[in-house]
């Protein structure tokens, strides 16, 4: 149990266009989900925080125009980069928590690999 | 505030040999401690944590961590490494209060190396 899917696993797109990175829980509700980005072997910055049906709630430095986040169900959250730009590129890997699931762990994707030319 | 640090970027380690990758936290309350492991382009595998109880905790692929209170440490280590151990690994701290929405705090990373 406990799985968590992103799609697509890796995307490449022009300069300037959107790109969404879809985040579900598979066999569980997430009450919670966490946006993550990681540049090359470096460690992984938290984003956001997303409870279903509420806005996100961004990390200092992070623009929220620039990459929108909902959570409109509990299995589903999605990540828009808005008019990407090369230095977007990145791994992105969400992660989502149940609240009913004892110590509130969290679950990871696989991550998505965005690369903007 | 929470904070994790593992002092090593890289560790080499011979095939055979017992490795140890460390890691130190900093949390106000009482910490939940993590490692992941993270092999190229992929997500993050769980391999453990600590929650309460013993501080001996053992997890998958035959790892295991120590959690040291007097010392704010929870080392990984190994009795005997495998090449296919070779991989990134992250330390990854929250405080048990639930502060901050439940947030990891990651480690920047360790890369560890086992050479045959």
């Amino acid at each position: 149990g406990a799985v968590v899917s992103q799609h697509p696993s890796w995307v490449i797109c022009k300069s300037g266009t959107s790109v969404k990175i879809e985040c579900r829980s598979l066999d569980f509700q997430a009450t919670t989900m966490f946006w993550y980005r990681q540049f090359p072997k470096q460690s992984l910055m938290l984003m956001a925080t997303s409870n279903e049906g509420s806005k996100a709630t961004y990390e200092q430095g992070v623009e929220k125009d620039k990459f929108l986040i909902n959570h409109a169900s509990l299995t589903l959250s999605t990540l828009t980069v808005t008019s990407a730009h090369p230095e977007d590129s990145s791994f992105y890997i969400c992660s989502a928590r149940e609240a009913k699931r004892p110590y509130n762990e969290q679950f990871f994707g696989p991550g998505t690999r965005l690369t903007v030319l | 505030a929470q904070s994790v640090a593992q002092p090593e970027d890289q560790v080499n380690v011979a095939e055979g040999n017992p490795l140890t990758v460390k890691c130190t936290y900093s949390v106000s309350g009482n910490p939940y401690l993590f490692w992941y492991v993270q092999y190229p382009n992929r997500g993050l595998q769980f391999l453990l944590k600590y929650i309460t109880g013993d501080n001996l905790v053992k997890g998958s692929y035959g790892f295991e961590a120590e959690f040291n209170k007097s010392q704010t440490s929870f080392h990984l280590k190994k009795p005997s490494a495998l090449v296919s151990d070779s991989a990134l690994y992250f330390c990854a701290v929250r405080d048990e209060s639930g502060g901050s929405n439940y947030k990891l705090t990651f480690g920047k990373g360790t890369l560890l190396t086992v050479n045959p």
